[in-house]
């Protein structure tokens, strides 16, 4: 059963890059025909998508996020991450990472979520 | 800018039926967009439900089912427990990115 497990600080000042980092477990990044998403949640509000990277490299993103977004993989940690430039207390949420069950899902097995806070 | 929207609450009772659904600003909903349930309790994750319309996940209960209704995206529980209390999300792709519904908070009383 692959497991995912969110990183990165908790704390991050405004203009800065937010970034986070994917831990999976159970199962190599490298192998079957994934995706690897990003999902965001502030504080009593619905979800966001933000974006998702495939297995092959090619990815996705939210219109509303692309200029500020990046998703990459690095097989050899068996993780992938999310950097989030110019942030703003706007970009307060809890982030979860999350991978598809195959052709035509969405994100099926996500990280329990990390909170970010963008504060001076 | 794409919208997706969701009933923002619904009351059922338990062991009723309730029909939650999702539409889209692009017009009818349809198997092309993907459309995809979440179960989400306070303090927890989101749980994936549905899958393309109408596929349930290993872990989907029975009770639980998706399909088209009136150009729209739709779950169903049936023979509803008091456990099913919770936000229901839908998320439908557009050209590969994902956007998800405002969220239904469904009360069991």
């Amino acid at each position: 059963q692959v497991q995912l497990q969110e990183s990165g600080p908790a704390l991050v000042e405004p203009s800065q890059t937010l970034s986070l980092t994917c831990t999976v477990s159970g199962g190599s990044l490298s192998s079957g025909y994934y995706y690897w998403s990003w999902i965001r949640q502030p504080a009593g509000k619905g979800l966001e998508w933000i974006g998702r990277i495939y297995t092959s490299g090619s990815s996705n993103f939210n219109p509303s996020l692309k200029s500020r977004v990046t998703i990459s993989v690095d097989t050899s940690k068996n993780q992938f991450s999310l950097k989030v430039t110019s942030v703003t207390a706007a970009d307060t949420a809890v982030y979860y990472c999350a991978r598809n069950n195959g052709a035509g899902s969405g994100p099926a097995y996500w990280g329990q979520g990390t909170l970010v806070t963008v504060s001076s | 800018q794409t919208v997706v929207t969701q009933e923002p609450s619904l009351t059922v009772s338990p062991g009723g039926t309730v029909t939650l659904t999702c539409a889209s600003s692009t017009g009818a909903v349809t198997s092309g967009y993907y459309p995809n349930w979440f179960q989400q309790k306070p303090g927890q994750p989101p749980r994936a439900l549905i899958y393309t319309t109408s596929n349930k996940h290993s872990w989907t209960p029975a009770r639980f089912s998706g399909s088209l209704l009136g150009g729209k995206a739709a779950l169903t529980l049936s023979g509803v427990q008091p456990e099913d209390e919770a936000d229901y999300y839908c998320l439908l792709y557009y050209g590969g990115a994902g956007v998800f519904g405002g969220g239904t908070k469904l009360t069991v009383l």
